[in-house]
């Protein structure tokens, strides 16, 4: 089973600021099979990025997912106050699929 | 539209059982996997598990294998999560969603609650 870490753990930064968040898995993930989810409280997640970089339909382009192998990132060039929120990694694929546990971005 | 509606949230005791219903409409609901996602409290996100509505085929994570159930009807476009047994610590929103390149379409989630 794939174990994905994310860092940091919370990311405190103003609007009009870069994010760059990371997500580690401890072995290789083949077929870029790697996707990237936004949480606001009280709602479902929302899927934001797909196959590492592929941006989900109607998502901005300001968010960004890059990387290969076990080292991927998701980038905000320009955090909106809408953007305040916990954004998750999940790779799926195979048998067992996991997620991160999560970074919190916030103000 | 595409739309997975979930079933209402429950209170339970423990020791009892649950059923959670996930019904999808707007697309053909026999193409697309379907997931379920637990989040406790507080906490991050848990895959269960996924089951193809066409064939029934389903793969459960090692840490829910034997604890859940999934099932889908597709005569009425409806996926089911059955837990067992229930414990305090099943307290949480049940979430399914569409496989489709990631989880791309959500329901609105199911909150369980389990206590005496």
């Amino acid at each position: 089973e794939i174990v994905l870490t994310q860092s940091p753990g919370t990311l405190s930064l103003s609007p009009g600021e870069r994010a760059t968040l990371s997500c580690r898995a401890s072995q290789s993930i083949s077929s870029n099979y790697l996707v990237w989810y936004q949480q606001k409280p009280g709602q479902a997640p929302r899927l934001l990025i797909y196959d590492v970089s592929s941006r989900a339909t109607g998502i901005p382009d300001r968010f960004s997912g890059s990387g290969s192998g076990t080292d991927f990132t998701l980038t905000i060039s320009r955090l909106e106050p809408e953007d305040f929120a916990v954004y998750f990694c999940q790779h799926y694929g195979g048998s067992v699929w996991t997620f991160g546990q999560g970074t919190k971005v916030e103000i | 539209e595409v739309q997975l509606v979930q079933s209402g949230a429950e209170v339970k005791k423990p020791g009892e059982s649950l059923k959670i219903s996930c019904k999808g409409s707007g697309y053909s609901f026999t193409t697309y996997w379907i997931g379920w996602v637990r989040q406790m409290p507080g906490k991050g996100l848990e895959w269960m598990g996924i089951i193809h509505p066409g064939d029934s085929d389903t793969r459960y994570s090692p840490s829910f294998q034997g604890q859940v159930t999934m099932s889908a009807d597709k005569s009425i476009n409806t996926a089911y999560l059955q837990l067992i047994n229930l414990k305090a610590s099943d307290t949480a929103i049940y979430y399914c969603a569409r496989q489709s390149g990631g989880l791309g379409v959500w329901g609105q989630g199911t909150t369980v609650t389990v206590s005496s």
